[in-house]
C-alpha cells in the first residue's frame, strides 16, 4: 500500500538556521502531497501542497518540492524561528476520490534561540 | 467558520466505563475522518465517512470502538467498555474534497 517515510527526529536548530526535513513516498499512482504542522495541544494544520510532479507548495517560508524521480517531498526553510518549533507530519492522497490521507511519523522540531 | 469542533478537549474515565467523542465537521464538508495519536504508534486513521456513510473502518482496532455520523453535521466515536490502552488523542478532521484536510483540536482521552 501506499506509504510516507521522514527521518526521525528530533531535529535541534539555532535560531535562523536552515530546515530541511526528509520525506519519501511509495505510491502506486500519482498522488498529492502534503506537509502538515502540529503545535504543542494542537490539532495538525495544512502547511502546504502540491499535487502534481515538479509543483513547489510555500506557506510561511517553508517550501517543498514534488519529486517524482526521486518520489521525495522535503520540506526546507531557510531561516527557523523558536515559533517554528512543532512536529511535522509529511502525507499523501491516493486521489482515488476517496480523500484518504497517508501521514508519517512526524519529525519534531526544536527552535532555540 | 469555526472550524472541526470536537468535544470534550479532555476526558478522563474509569476502565470499563463508556466513552463518548463528539465532532462537528465543517459546514459543506461531506468527508470526516476519525484518528488516533499516541507516542508509540503515530497517527492512525480509525474510520471515515462520506456523505455520513461509512467508507472504510478497517483502522478501528477492536469491536469496542464504533463510530457514527448520522447526519451531515455530527459524528460521534465510542468506546464501549474503555480499557487504559485507549488512552490517546483523539482527532476528528473533515474536508470538502479536493486537497487538505481541517482537523479538530482533538479530544485527550485518559483511561484509568
Amino acid at each position: 500500500g501506499d506509504s510516507v517515510t521522514q527521518m526521525e527526529g528530533p531535529v535541534t536548530l539555532s535560531e535562523e538556521a536552515f530546515l530541511t526535513i526528509n520525506c519519501t513516498y511509495t505510491a502506486t499512482g500519482y498522488p498529492s502531497l502534503f506537509w502538515y504542522v502540529q503545535y504543542p495541544g494542537e490539532g495538525l494544520q495544512l502547511l502546504l501542497k502540491a499535487t502534481k510532479a515538479d509543483d513547489k507548495g510555500s506557506n510561511k517560508g517553508f517550501e517543498a518540492t514534488y519529486r517524482k524521480e526521486t518520489t521525495s517531498f522535503h520540506l526546507e526553510k531557510g531561516s527557523v524561528q523558536v515559533s517554528d518549533s512543532a512536529v511535522y507530519f509529511c502525507a499523501l492522497s491516493d486521489n482515488t476520490g476517496f480523500q484518504k490521507l497517508v501521514f508519517g511519523t512526524g519529525t519534531r522540531l526544536l527552535v532555540s534561540p | 467558520d469555526a472550524g472541526v469542533i470536537q468535544s470534550p478537549r479532555h476526558e478522563v474515565t474509569e476502565m470499563g466505563q463508556e466513552v463518548t467523542l463528539r465532532c462537528k465537521p465543517i459546514s459543506g464538508h461531506d468527508y470526516l475522518f476519525w484518528y488516533r495519536q499516541t507516542m508509540m504508534r503515530g497517527l492512525e486513521l480509525l474510520i471515515y465517512f462520506n456523505n455520513n456513510v461509512p467508507i472504510d473502518d478497517s483502522g478501528m482496532p477492536e469491536d469496542r470502538f464504533s463510530a457514527k455520523m448520522p447526519n451531515a453535521s455530527f459524528s460521534t466515536l465510542k468506546i464501549q467498555p474503555s480499557e487504559p490502552r485507549d488512552s490517546a488523542v483523539y482527532f476528528c478532521a473533515s474536508t470538502t474534497g479536493g486537497y487538505g484536510y481541517t482537523f479538530g483540536s482533538g479530544t485527550r482521552l485518559t483511561v484509568v
